[in-house]
């Protein structure tokens, strides 16, 4: 079974900090995500990577930076953390878009609150 | 641009009866459709997608859904819901087909089955 794991599952920090998020994934996936999801909103997605030191923004990508240094590890990083940045944050990954145009898995998620 | 839509928030059924949750889309060329679950306190689960082929499409714990290029309807449907279906339910649309094309969700529909 593919495996996604999300660092936290629950994360309090206050306004201004530095925040990581850590994603890691067990089935040598190409693509990774990072999602933020809201009620009323669905998902929203941050950034994506199809492949290692490749990025591409989402829909939302203001405030947020990412890095992925190894094929497996996909960080979401919140420069300076804000209160309008507490949420769910969900992580996925899926083989490489090809034919089958595959699904993705989806980690447990990590609720953020910035006080 | 691609987009999906959910149109109701909540849906509730009698436990036993048939459920459908409805999700129609907006794109330009094929559309690659997806339905995700999300259990309480879980990360989202691939249900089911449509590619191409058959119009009604099986997926996991006896759902299926109907594919409707005319209505551009992806509708989810089960013939008998069991309590244990109560979740939140996300339609999704692939944006593109190349590899940095992205799943661009729906904003979600809350199922519940009352005994």
């Amino acid at each position: 079974d593919v495996k996604v794991t999300q660092s936290s599952r629950y994360l309090v920090k206050r306004t201004g900090e530095k925040v990581f998020l850590e994603c890691v994934q067990d089935m040598d996936h190409e693509n990774m995500f990072w999602y933020r999801q809201d009620p009323g909103l669905g998902l929203r997605l941050i950034y994506f990577s199809y492949d290692v030191k490749m990025k591409e923004k989402g829909d939302i990508p203001e405030g947020y930076s990412v890095s992925r240094e190894k094929k497996e590890r996909f960080s979401l990083i919140l420069e300076s953390a804000s209160t309008n940045q507490t949420s769910m944050y969900l992580c996925a990954s899926s083989l490489l878009w090809g034919g089958d145009y595959n699904e993705q898995f989806f980690g447990p998620g990590t609720r953020l609150t910035v006080l | 641009a691609q987009s999906v839509a959910q149109p109701e928030d909540q849906v509730n059924v009698a436990e036993g009866n048939p459920l459908t949750v409805k999700c129609t889309y907006s794109v330009s060329g094929n559309p690659y459709l997806f339905w995700y679950v999300q259990y309480p306190n879980r990360g989202l689960q691939f249900l089911l997608k449509y590619i191409t082929g058959d119009n009604l499409v099986k997926g996991s714990y006896g759902f299926e859904a109907e594919f409707n290029k005319s209505q551009t309807s992806f509708h989810l449907k089960k013939p008998s819901a069991l309590v244990s279906d109560s979740a939140l339910y996300f339609c999704a649309v692939r944006d593109g087909y190349s590899s940095a094309s992205k799943i661009i969700f729906g904003s979600g529909t809350r199922l519940s089955i009352r005994p």
